[in-house]
Parts: C-alpha cells; structure tokens; sequence
C-alpha cells in the first residue's frame, strides 16, 4: 500500500496570511494526488484533483502543486471560512485510496 | 443538483450485523463509481470500499475484506453497504462519495452527509 503523511499536523493562522500544507507518499504517485477541505460535523470536500487542479466552484486562492512523491497545497489569502481540516488523497493505486492524517488550520 | 443521503446508521452489538444504504439524486447513478469512506471520532478519513458503475468491479480495504460487501441497484440510484461480524473498530460516520471510474483520478467530488455507525455493548 502507498502511504501519506502530511506537514505539519496542524498550524495556526491569521486571516490574509499564506498557508502551505505539504503531502508525501511513500512512492511515486504520479499526479494522483487530490486534497480536500472538512470542516466538523460535515462530509470532506473536493479543492483540488490531479495534483493543480481546481475543482469547480473552489476559490481561486486554493492552488495545488507537485508530483511524484511531494505535493502541497497552497491557501493564498486565508479567509474566515477557510478555517478547517485539509486531507491529502492518493488515487494512482485503485486500492486502497489512501487519505494522510490531515492539517488542521486554526485560528 | 446531485445528492447523495446515506441512512442506516445506528448503534449495533458487537459481532452483529448492519446494513447501510446511500440514496443518489441529480445524476446519472449508472454512470459512476460510489465508494464508502469512514471516519472514527476524532480521527481522519479511511476509504472502506468501491463498486464500478455496472456493479462488476468490487475492492476494499484490509480491514473490512471479508466482513462487508458493497452492492448496488442502478434502478433505484442506490448503493448498499452490508456490515458483519462488527467490531468496536468498527465505530464511525460512513460517508457514500462518487467519483468517475473506480480509478478515481479526478477525485470523490460528491459525498452524502453521513450516517454513524456506533458498535457497543
């Protein structure tokens, strides 16, 4: 199985500020990487796929970088509402779709 | 717009048995591969399973293989999730998420709400 970590566990944050999240996997997964915001009590969704692309109707201040092994993605201005657990994904294996451990952003 | 709403959920005795169901609204239900992830209190996202868009390609993860099995019926837009043999490891939400194809390349890009599963005594 591919594993994923992410860096750091968890990070605090001011509104404005640019925070970066980094995602490895333990071999090379091409592009296959997808990330994801969750905030408490609600289902997990879908920022970026394929490594740098933006999912419709996600704000242009989400970006995603990398591939291979290292991937990070990139809140350019944090907002309010911004505030939550971001998820890494691998998709280059059918199976398992591994998940890292998850960033929390607070404040 | 496309739901997905997951029922079922509830509190279970361990080594018993539960059977999920996740309800797909606002989209063409055949043409897509559904998944169930899970996530434990306080925990991160596990991927549980996957079933192709014609039902003819099934995986899990380890440490559900051989307990649950994942179903669906295009007719009625919905996709099952049948638990046995339940195990206090077992507790979590379960979400249902889509994605195209079983390689899920471009992602879930839709998921239901949740439902928790609770095992206890």
């Amino acid at each position: 199985d591919i594993q994923m970590t992410q860096s750091p566990s968890s990070l605090s944050a001011s509104v404005g500020d640019r925070v970066t999240i980094t995602c490895r996997a333990s071999r090379s997964i091409n592009i296959y990487l997808n990330w994801y915001q969750q905030k408490p009590g609600k289902a997990p969704k879908l920022l970026i796929y394929k490594a740098s692309n933006l999912q419709s109707g996600v704000p242009s201040r989400f970006s995603g970088s990398g591939s291979g092994t290292d991937f990070t993605l990139t809140i350019g201005s944090l907002q309010p509402e911004d505030f939550a657990t971001y998820y890494c994904q691998q998709s280059y294996i059918n199976t398992p779709f591994t998940f890292g451990p998850g960033t929390r952003v607070d404040v | 717009q496309v739901h997905l709403v997951e029922s079922g959920g509830g509190v279970v005795q361990p080594g018993r048995s539960l059977r999920l169901s996740c309800e797909a609204s606002g989209f063409i239900f055949s043409s897509y591969a559904m998944h169930w992830v899970r996530q434990a209190p306080g925990k991160g996202l596990e991927w549980v399973t996957v079933i192709s868009n014609d039902g003819s390609i099934l995986y899990y993860g380890d440490s559900v293989k051989g307990r649950f099995t994942i179903s669906r019926d295009n007719s009625k837009d919905s996709v099952y999730l049948q638990m046995n043999d339940l195990t206090s490891e077992d507790t979590a939400v379960y979400y249902c998420a889509r994605s195209e194809g079983v390689a899920a390349g471009i992602g879930f890009d839709y998921w239901g709400q949740g439902t928790l599963v609770t095992v206890s005594s």
